[in-house]
């Protein structure tokens, strides 16, 4: 595809119920990175994936968020047991090589609600 | 997670005035240092990625430099435009046994009027 892709672009659920947000890389693409933006906050990062390996987790806001990447292109991140604090804009983002040094392009996001 | 900082914290200014931002982020071991430019209800596009002391980039009316030493970077639009309010970001990469992180600033929210 032409740019980076995710899916849903909005998810509304109720607390306590689990839910998997899926990111699409850029073709070739071998670095990928997910952020959030809650309400009134700025950018947090995630977690990033260097091919299919999350080398540090420690970003991940609790237990109840798990990411993973299989054959190096599409990652999901999962939330388990949703609370509304979870809600916010979920951004994926990816890079063609190099982690830290390589331009990043985002995705349009998916927006959370959890009720 | 290391302090990323940004000033102003907004900003507004009239079409055609220049403008500049600062981002400050601890010197010690750094990475590199990415500018992006964020729209309301779009997402985040990247502006710029320094990584060398002393880096100066450009694109079109915008450019920054980088001063790895005493930890900051600027950002200057030349001539603002209507189009280029927007949030401007800065995010440091830091590193640790385990991996990178990247350290977002607050962000400089830009508005143009004409």
């Amino acid at each position: 595809g032409a740019g980076v892709s995710q899916s849903p672009s909005n998810k509304v659920t109720e607390k306590g119920k689990d839910v998997e947000l899926r990111c699409d890389p850029i073709s070739g693409h071998t670095a990928l990175y997910w952020y959030r933006q809650s309400l009134g906050q700025g950018l947090e990062f995630l977690i990033y994936f260097q091919g299919n390996s999350a080398p540090d987790k420690s970003g991940l806001p609790s237990d109840r968020f798990s990411a993973e990447r299989t054959g190096g292109s599409v990652s999901t991140l999962t939330i388990q047991r949703t609370q509304q604090e979870d809600s916010a804009v979920y951004l994926c983002a990816s890079s063609y090589g190099q982690v830290v040094t390589d331009t990043q392009y985002f995705g349009p996001g998916t927006r959370l609600t959890v009720l | 997670i290391l302090n990323v900082e940004q000033s102003p914290q907004s900003l507004h200014v009239q079409e055609g005035d220049s403008t500049n931002f600062t981002c400050s982020f601890p010197s010690s071991n750094f990475y590199a240092l990415h500018w992006y430019r964020w729209e309301t209800a779009k997402s985040p596009e990247a502006l710029f990625v320094m990584t060398l002391n002393g880096d100066e980039k450009k694109k079109g009316r915008i450019s920054a430099t980088l001063n790895t030493k005493e930890g900051y970077s600027y950002l200057y639009i030349k001539g603002s435009q209507p189009e280029d309010s927007a949030t401007y970001l800065c995010a440091f990469w830091t590193n640790s046994n385990s991996g990178y992180a990247l350290n977002f600033g607050k962000g400089t929210s830009l508005l143009v009027t004409p």
